[in-house]
C-alpha cells in the first residue's frame, strides 16, 4: 500500500529553527509537496521537490532523498504566525497525491 | 481573483437526505479535486476530474458523486448523507499536463455534520 509518515506534534520555540521529517512509500513517485495548513483554513502550498536536495525559499527549506523515501521541512527564525499544520504530500505514477496526516507545529513564545 | 469557491460554508444534515457541495474555480484550471478531511487523516481523495466531460474515482468515492459539465464548475453530491460522512469537504483545482505534478490550489472547505 502507499504510506506518507509524519510526525503528529512537535513543538518549539520563537526564533528557533525546527525540522519535520516525511518518510513515504508510494507507487511511483512524480515529486513531493509540502503545504502549511492553518486552523480552519484550507491549505496552502509551501514547496515543491522532484530531485535530491534542498529547495530554499526564505525562512522555508525543504530537502528530498529519492533513494531513502525521505523529505523534511525546515523552518527558521520562527515566528508565531508559523503554528499551522504542516502536510507532506506525494504525486504518485498517476499524479495523484497521497496526503500523510500532517504535523501540527506548536510555537511558544 | 476569486480562485476557488466553495458553498456552503458549513451545514448540518440529517441522515437520508442528499445535498450537494458546490465548487466553482475562475482560474481556468482543467483538474479539478474533491477531499475529505477527517482529524488525524490525511486527506483522502473522493473524485477528481483532469478535464472537463470527464471524472475519475479517487480513494473514497462510495457514497459520493460528481459531474464536471464544463470547467469552472465541480459540485459533489451526497444521494443519501450517512454519519460518517460528517467531515471537512475541500474542492482544489490544479493546471494539471501529462508528465507533470502540479501544484493544487484548495477552496476554503465545506464543514458537514450528518445526523
Amino acid at each position: 500500500g502507499q504510506n506518507i509518515d509524519q510526525p503528529t506534534e512537535m513543538t518549539a520555540t520563537e526564533g528557533a529553527i525546527v525540522q519535520i521529517n516525511c518518510t513515504y512509500q508510494t507507487s511511483g513517485f512524480n515529486g513531493l509537496f509540502w503545504y502549511q495548513q492553518h486552523a480552519g483554513e484550507a491549505p496552502t502550498f509551501l514547496s515543491y521537490n522532484v530531485l535530491d536536495g534542498l529547495e530554499e525559499k526564505g525562512r522555508f527549506s525543504s530537502f528530498l532523498s529519492r533513494s531513502k523515501g525521505y523529505s523534511y521541512l525546515l523552518l527558521k527564525e520562527l515566528q508565531m504566525k508559523d503554528s499551522a499544520s504542516y502536510l507532506c504530500a506525494v504525486s504518485d505514477r498517476n499524479y495523484q497525491l497521497i496526503w500523510g496526516a500532517g504535523t501540527k507545529l506548536i510555537i511558544k513564545p | 481573483t476569486a480562485g476557488i469557491t466553495q458553498a456552503p460554508t458549513s451545514q448540518i444534515l440529517a441522515a437520508g437526505r442528499s445535498m450537494t457541495l458546490r465548487c466553482t474555480q475562475d482560474m481556468r484550471h482543467n483538474a479539478m479535486y474533491w477531499y475529505r478531511q477527517d482529524l488525524g487523516l490525511g486527506l483522502r481523495l473522493i473524485h477528481y476530474s483532469n478535464t472537463a466531460g470527464t471524472t475519475g474515482k479517487g480513494e473514497v468515492p462510495d457514497g459520493y458523486s460528481v459531474s464536471r459539465a464544463n470547467t469552472d464548475d465541480f459540485p459533489l453530491t451526497l444521494a443519501s448523507a450517512v454519519p460518517s460522512q460528517t467531515s471537512v469537504y475541500f474542492c482544489a483545482s490544479s493546471d494539471f499536463t501529462s508528465g507533470g505534478a502540479d501544484e493544487q490550489f484548495f477552496g476554503p472547505g465545506t464543514r458537514l455534520t450528518v445526523l
